[in-house]
């Protein structure tokens, strides 16, 4: 089955530094892939998507390229903010009903 | 902006007692799903529903049951609760993305749930 597999966490950072959030998933057909954000006491949001091969996903500043050869959407931020401080979840979405299955999450930590 | 409006944040319930857990949407979206997220587990599907009365069950169903009677409503119903069903649930709804996957899903706040 879909299974999507991101770095464990905590990831801890200094404000300004770069962001990798290592993503690889297994999927049979050709899915859509998300990044979503949780932040503390609250619930899920849409961070960025993208639905193809070779396609990019960008919001706020941080982004995730759809790799169809390494199945990987690791996201990228160059410049984080101690407001970043979240947890990262990767996802996909193969076929109907819009379904979707997660990896186990990432939680970044950013200190001043 | 899409809503999804989860009743109760947090509940604390007796072993046994029945739950219930209320999600509406007001996007008129015809999915709706129900997962439960767990440190070291992340968030895995319950039960979804593509349709009024329709249901299909996720990967970890047992010991759940779900309702759709209206489009917008979608209840999550513990029928014996166990203190290993103490977690966070979230409700979440999208449109009907036919054979493309990329529809966004919309997520509620969650709602936090201790069975004592």
């Amino acid at each position: 089955g879909d299974s999507v597999t991101q770095m464990e966490g905590p990831v801890t950072l200094s404000e300004e530094a770069f962001l990798t959030i290592n993503c690889t998933y297994t999927a049979t057909g050709y899915p859509s892939l998300f990044w979503y954000v949780q932040y503390p006491g609250e619930g899920l949001q849409l961070l960025l998507k993208a639905t193809k091969a070779d396609d990019k996903g960008s919001n706020k500043g941080f982004e995730a390229t759809y790799r169809k050869e390494t199945t990987s959407f690791h996201l990228e931020k160059g410049s984080v903010q101690v407001s970043d401080s979240a947890v990262y979840f990767c996802a996909l979405s193969d076929g109907g009903y819009s379904t979707l299955t997660f990896g186990k999450g990432t939680m970044l930590l950013v200190s001043p | 902006d899409v809503k999804v409006t989860q009743s109760s944040r947090y509940l604390v319930k007796r072993t046994g007692e029945k739950v219930f857990l209320e999600c509406v949407q007001d996007m008129d979206h015809e999915n709706m799903f129900w997962y439960r997220q767990d440190p070291g587990l992340g968030l895995r599907l319950i039960y979804f529903s593509y349709d009024v009365k329709m249901k299909e069950k996720g990967d970890i169903p047992e010991g759940y049951s779900v309702s759709r009677e209206k489009k917008e409503r979608f209840s999550l119903i513990l029928e014996s609760a166990s203190t290993n069903q103490t977690s966070m649930y979230l409700c979440a709804s999208s449109f009907d993305a036919g054979e493309h996957s990329g529809n966004t899903i919309y997520f509620g706040e969650g709602s936090w749930l201790t069975v004592v």
